[in-house]
């Protein structure tokens, strides 16, 4: 199976910071790889697709990078609607559809 | 406009068993591959389920393997999940989700609001 690590766990951020959140697969997915956006009490909403294709209607300051097994998640200008817990999901193996542990964006 | 609705939570006695459903529309149910996943309180996503349009193909994840069965009624644009031999940890909500694919790339591009569901006696 294929297991996907995300780093930080949690951050802290201001308004206005730009943020960087990691996702690591155990092995190369090649661009097979979502990124996903929760807030509390909802659910998870599609952020970006194939590693970096920005989801119709998703902010632009929202982008994603990597290939093989490293990907990053970053949002250029953090605004007070970004603070949620963010995952990320191989879609290269499945079964199963793994996701990340999640990493929970908060104010600082 | 695509809409999802989970019905069928609650709280349920451990050792018994759970039917969900999942009501679709504003698109074509019929020829879109569904999912479940789940999320245990306070912690993250879990993929649990797959069935494609036909219901040829179904994938599920080991943690649930041989008590979880997923199926779909296509006349009535509804998915559903069945769990059995309920246990503490299957606490969640649950989330059913429409498998979207662009570029040969697969994602979950709508989800329902998600039903609780808690196993306790």
């Amino acid at each position: 199976d294929i297991h996907m690590t995300q780093s930080p766990s949690s951050l802290s951020a201001s308004v206005g910071d730009r943020v960087t959140i990691s996702c690591r697969a155990n092995q190369s997915i090649s661009n097979h790889l979502n990124w996903y956006q929760q807030k509390p009490g909802k659910a998870p909403k599609v952020l970006i697709y194939a590693a970096s294709t920005l989801q119709s209607g998703v902010p632009s300051r929202f982008s994603g990078s990597g290939s093989g097994t490293d990907f990053t998640l970053t949002i250029s200008s953090l605004q007070p609607e970004d603070f949620a817990t963010y995952y990320c999901q191989q879609s290269y193996s499945v079964p199963p559809k793994t996701f990340g542990q999640g990493t929970k964006v908060e104010i600082k | 406009e695509v809409h999802l609705v989970e019905s069928g939570g609650g709280l349920v006695q451990p050792g018994g068993s759970l039917r969900l459903s999942c009501a679709a529309s504003g698109f074509t149910f019929s020829t879109s591959s569904m999912n479940w996943v789940r999320q245990a309180p306070g912690k993250g996503l879990e993929w649990l389920s797959y069935i494609s349009g036909t219901s040829n193909t179904i994938y599920y994840a080991d943690s649930v393997k041989g008590r979880l069965s997923i199926s779909r009624d296509n006349a009535k644009n509804s998915l559903y999940l069945e769990l059995n031999n309920l246990r503490a940890e299957d606490t969640g909500v649950y989330y059913c989700a429409r498998e979207e694919v662009a570029t040969t790339r697969w994602f979950l591009d709508n989800w329902g609001q998600g039903i609780l569901v808690t196993v306790s006696s």
